[in-house]
């Protein structure tokens, strides 16, 4: 059974980076991609990205990109996502999901992680 | 970029009800379209994968059809458990994967 822990909260000043760990248990960790999802307070749900565990191939959402970088440690079967200079509107629970079918859904989440960007 | 529009925003319905929830894509995207339901305060989680597939250990109550442009989640005699707000998501090809605004169903 696919067990997922993501690292917790986090406060930021506008204009910092922060790194997410998303750890991964009860599969091999190279057969299924992770996502990484957002949702702002009474928001919906928002796309970031998403890494192969194979190789470290990544591709995130247009609006993103050149600020988000995806990593992976298969040692420990752990994924990062950094998200740099943060604004006010990165405010979010920041969650990671794991796709069993190829980059196409999320079909295991993690508990998420708050990320306050405040000065 | 495909859009993924949901309907209604929100809904009021009694214990036991039938509820269908609509979702529309800005083009055709054959079956690539799957269902999270959103409990407060929790994780999402998948319902509905490709379409009308049910998810491993979620209740029959659950369905989905539709292709192409038009999709619908259905609840069959609602239960009290199934507030939340449900979201729909579509893919494309990589980058364009995208989530439809939510549908919040509440009881009457």
């Amino acid at each position: 059974q696919v067990h997922i822990l993501q690292s917790g909260a986090e406060m930021k000043k506008p204009g910092a980076s922060v790194k997410l760990s998303c750890k991964t248990s009860g599969y091999s960790f190279t057969d299924y991609f992770i996502h990484w999802v957002r949702q702002a307070p009474g928001q919906g749900l928002e796309w970031m990205g998403v890494l192969d565990p194979r190789g470290g191939a990544t591709t995130s959402a247009q609006i993103f990109q050149g600020r988000v970088v995806m990593t992976r440690d298969t040692s420990t079967s752990t994924v990062y996502m950094e998200l740099s200079s943060l604004k006010s509107e990165d405010t979010a629970v920041y969650y990671c999901a794991v796709d069993r079918a190829g980059a196409t859904m999320m079909s295991s989440w993690g508990q998420g992680t708050l990320v306050t960007v405040s000065s | 970029d495909i859009q993924v529009t949901q309907s209604p925003a929100s809904l009021s319905a009694s214990i036991g009800d039938r509820v269908i929830l609509t979702c529309q894509a800005s083009q055709d995207i054959d079956n690539s379209l799957n269902w999270y339901q959103q409990q407060p305060g929790k994780a999402p989680k998948l319902l509905i994968y490709d379409g009308f597939n049910l998810e491993p250990g979620v209740p029959s109550r659950f369905s989905g059809s539709g292709s192409g442009t038009h999709f619908t989640l259905t609840i069959n005699s609602l239960q009290p458990e199934d507030i939340a707000t449900y979201y729909c998501q579509s893919f494309d090809g990589l980058p364009h994967l995208s989530f439809g605004g939510g549908t919040k169903v509440e009881i009457k």
